[in-house]
């Protein structure tokens, strides 16, 4: 059973550029979440998403989008990398709104 | 706006000792509260408490939440080098997001 999984682990990349951070679950949960982690700023929510083919945005939304067409895969894509996202993202996944969040293990991306 | 605030940011005690970790929360149409422990990666989940008053306990952690005050406390007793961690505190509001605060850093001495 592999949980939450996340690609890449580290990843880094030039201002501009764009890319897609994968999120996947085995759990057959229904809710998934993406936040970013920074320095002294705990979790803070991107996005997330109740169930296949709906999505919703979080606190800090900008420079990032999301789609759900399965109930396993929550990709995050950006579209034009700015130093701003520089952080560490994390998904979650859970199986309803009574349970905690599983947490993959991270993407460290930098952007220069 | 939905926020939830925990205090202290940081804190360094010594191996035994007792610790109380808070959070205060105000967060639309409130579900329930949620602790979570991180150590080098991700944030393991610890507690939901949706009901004041009750009082949740595993091991040498417990927690309880007071929805008057909006406000939940972790307690950590004996504490031992392995408990050094941040603590992360998070409300969950009924149109399903989960909010966190910028957590607590932990660190215990031998």
């Amino acid at each position: 059973n592999a949980g939450v999984t996340q690609t890449p682990k580290f990843q880094v990349l030039k201002t501009g550029q764009s890319m897609t951070l994968q999120c996947a679950q085995d759990m057959n949960h229904e809710y998934m979440s993406w936040y970013r982690q920074d320095p002294g700023m705990g979790l803070r929510l991107i996005h997330y998403s109740v169930g296949a083919g709906i999505t919703d945005q979080g606190e800090v939304p900008n420079g990032y989008n999301v789609s759900r067409s399965t109930t396993e895969d929550f990709p995050l894509r950006l579209l034009s990398a700015a130093p701003s996202q520089t952080s560490v993202y994390f998904c979650a996944s859970r199986a309803t709104a009574n349970y905690g969040y599983t947490f993959g293990s991270g993407t460290r991306l930098t952007v220069v | 706006e939905d926020k939830v605030v925990q205090s202290p940011l940081s804190l360094v005690v010594h191996e035994g000792d007792t610790v109380t970790l808070n959070c205060s929360y105000e967060v639309t149409n409130f579900r329930s509260l949620l602790w979570y422990k991180q150590e080098k990666k991700a944030p393991t989940f610890l507690f939901m408490l949706t009901s004041s008053g009750i009082e949740k306990k595993s091991g040498r952690l417990s927690s309880i939440l007071d929805k008057k005050e909006l406000s939940s406390i972790l307690n950590i007793t004996a504490t031992q080098t392995g408990d050094s961690a941040i603590y992360l505190c998070a409300g969950h509001t009924r149109d399903d997001k989960i909010i966190f605060g910028k957590g607590t850093r932990l660190h215990i001495l031998p």
